[in-house]
Formats: structure tokens, sequence, C-alpha cells
């Protein structure tokens, strides 16, 4: 079956350490890439994607991800974390030869200031 | 206006009521999503409707009815739920329509409960 993993559930890092979170997917084929955020009580919103071209993207509040296609990974990074930085983050794929759209289980970021 | 508004906000329903839920966007997207997310889990996709017309049912139970009245609007239609049913529905809209390639924007779903 098609999936998304990601391997942090909770990661639990102090102010202005670095960040990588994991996600793979099982995906053959052309694939979209996103990362979600959901801040505490707020809806989920897009933090970057990729679609084509060059395997960096950045995204918004200093996020970048690397597309690496022989490892089917879209691992997230950001140099200096900030305590706002603390959310759910949601990793998802869609695959056009399945036209199938899934969600990872999701990392729980939690930042100490 | 780059918002997707659902109400209610919260809804507490029994096993044999009949309820709906309502979303709405002003952004002319023509695909609308709605997923359902249990806690601390991720969203997971119930159906698609791309210009109207539902493109994607992920073999949800006939329990959830799904409606597009117009490409602004999504409605879901609840009728004999399960206590099991009991989540965070979300809704999603996206202006492309290739089911889930392009970037979604989310409501901030409705809390349902199912007594």
């Amino acid at each position: 079956a098609q999936s998304v993993s990601q391997h942090n559930h909770h990661v639990i890092l102090s102010e202005a350490a670095s960040l990588e979170l994991g996600c793979n997917y099982s995906y053959g084929g052309t694939v979209n890439l996103f990362w979600y955020v959901q801040y505490p009580g707020q809806h989920l919103q897009l933090l970057l994607k990729y679609f084509s071209g060059d395997p960096l993207v950045k995204g918004i509040k200093g996020f970048e991800a690397e597309f690496i296609k022989s490892k089917f990974s879209f691992n997230l990074r950001k140099p200096s974390v900030q305590w706002s930085d603390t959310a759910e983050y949601f990793c998802a794929a869609y695959s056009y030869n399945n036209n199938d759209m899934r969600f990872g289980a999701g990392t729980r970021l939690t930042v100490k200031p | 206006d780059t918002e997707v508004t659902q109400t209610p906000k919260h809804l507490v329903m029994g096993m044999t009521n009949k309820k709906s839920l309502k979303c709405e966007q002003h952004m002319g997207h023509r695909a609308m999503y709605w997923y359902k997310q249990k806690a601390k889990k991720p969203p997971e996709l119930m159906f698609v409707y791309s210009y109207e017309k539902l493109s994607i049912n992920e073999s949800v139970p006939s329990r959830f009815s799904p409606e597009c009245p117009n490409s602004s609007l999504l409605n879901l239609h609840l009728h004999a739920l399960q206590p099991e049913d009991s989540a965070l529905y979300l809704c999603a809209s996206s202006q492309g329509t290739s089911g889930g390639a392009y970037e979604q924007y989310f409501g901030p779903g409705t809390r349902l409960t199912v007594t």
C-alpha cells in the first residue's frame, strides 16, 4: 500500500537549535510533495511544496526541504528554531500514477524557550 | 480572501440524528475536499469534488453523504452515525483539480461528537 512515513513522532528542541524532520514516501512515478503545519489552535496551512525543478525548496518562516528522489525522501529543515515553531508538522504526498493523496502521521515539535 | 470557513465549529449529535456540515470558499477554487482527522492522527481523505462533481470517494460509509451545490459550497450530510465517527472534519479547497496534486487551503474544522 502507498504510504508516507514520518519517523519522528515528537521532537523537543531548545530555541536556536537546528531542526530536521524526516519524511519518506513509497510511491513510484511522479509525485508532488508538501509540508503542512498546524500551530496550536489553528488550522492546517502550507509550509512548502515540491512539484518539479530545484530539489531544494524554500518555504515560509525560514523552512526548507530537500527532495531526494533516490531515497524517496523529502526532509524538512530549519537552521535555527524559535519557540513560535512549536506545532504539528505533516508531510504529504500526491501520486499522479495512483491519483492518491496521503498524509504522514505527523511530528509534534516542541521548542523550549 | 484566502479563507475556507466551516460551520458549525462544534456539533454533538445522537446516533439517530441527521445533521449537516457546511464549508465555504470564495477563492474561485474548483476542487473541494472533505477529510476526517482523529486525535493525534493525520487527516484522512474522504471525498474530492472537482468542478462540482464527485471525483474521489475513498470508500466512505454511506452514512456520510457529500453535496456540492455550487463551486463555493460543500456540504457533508450525516445520518445514523456511530460513536467512532467522532472526529474533526476538515474541509479544504485547491485551485487545481487533480485530487490532491495542488496546494490545499484548509478550514478550521468541525469538531463532531456522536453520542
